[in-house]
């Protein structure tokens, strides 16, 4: 039972252009949304987050949405950067439970 | 160093073996976190604790058991190792109650079972 979802395992996308990756959830109870960052053979490190009395939350080229009303959030990166290049997850948590999606793979092409 | 360490890096074990990960964190987080990594299942929490001697299951934790007798050390333990828990395992800590902060994660150990 997945309850957050990140349905595109990959994408890719030239330098300098926007970068969109989406999460769905299907757990209501969640209220806090993150997204981490991870290079291979290392742990994952956080990037940015967003509580759900928010819709946006902006951190120099990052920028996460959330949608409530359709459960989905999305990380927007611009301009891409090829050190951008990566696996993203997102997360969503309420109380002590936290969830994650399984990751996209970012390809920034220079 | 300051940080949070995991060891080993690298495991091969056999089926029915005893297994223990070590985690170890400078910054003397009261929370820390186990995680595995599956392809297709993202980072899954296995155990975590709030405290030291307080431990609580996470969503998979069957098949593991872990200990904190020391804030800095949270050791997980394969009692008796099988292949499905073939993964990479992650070990993370946070500062705050709760998870709704941000987690510090170790680079890592991957376990493969035969």
């Amino acid at each position: 039972d997945q309850q957050v979802k990140q349905n595109s395992p990959s994408l890719s996308v030239q330098e300098g252009r926007i970068s969109i990756l989406n999460c769905d959830y299907t757990n209501s109870m969640f209220d806090y949304f993150l997204w981490y960052k991870k290079y291979p053979a290392e742990g994952p490190t956080f990037l940015i987050s967003i509580s759900s009395i928010k819709d946006k939350n902006e951190d120099g080229r990052f920028t996460v949405f959330l949608n409530k009303s359709a459960k989905h959030l999305s990380l927007h990166i611009v301009p891409s950067q090829p050190g951008d290049s990566a696996v993203y997850f997102c997360a969503a948590s309420a109380d002590n439970d936290m969830r994650f999606g399984a990751g996209t793979r970012l390809t920034v092409k220079p | 160093d300051a940080g949070i360490t995991q060891s080993p890096r690298y495991k091969i074990t056999e089926t029915g073996r005893q297994v223990t990960l070590m985690c170890h964190q400078t910054w003397s987080h009261s929370y820390m976190f186990w995680y595995r990594q599956d392809l297709g299942h993202g980072l899954r929490l296995i155990y975590y604790s709030a405290a030291a001697d307080i431990t609580d299951k996470g969503e998979v934790p069957d098949g593991y058991v872990v200990s904190r007798s020391k804030t800095e050390n949270f050791p997980l333990t394969l009692e008796s190792a099988t292949r499905s828990q073939t993964s990479v395992y992650f070990c993370a800590s946070s500062e705050l109650m709760g998870l709704q902060v941000t987690q510090y994660f170790g680079p890592g150990t991957r376990l493969l079972v035969l």
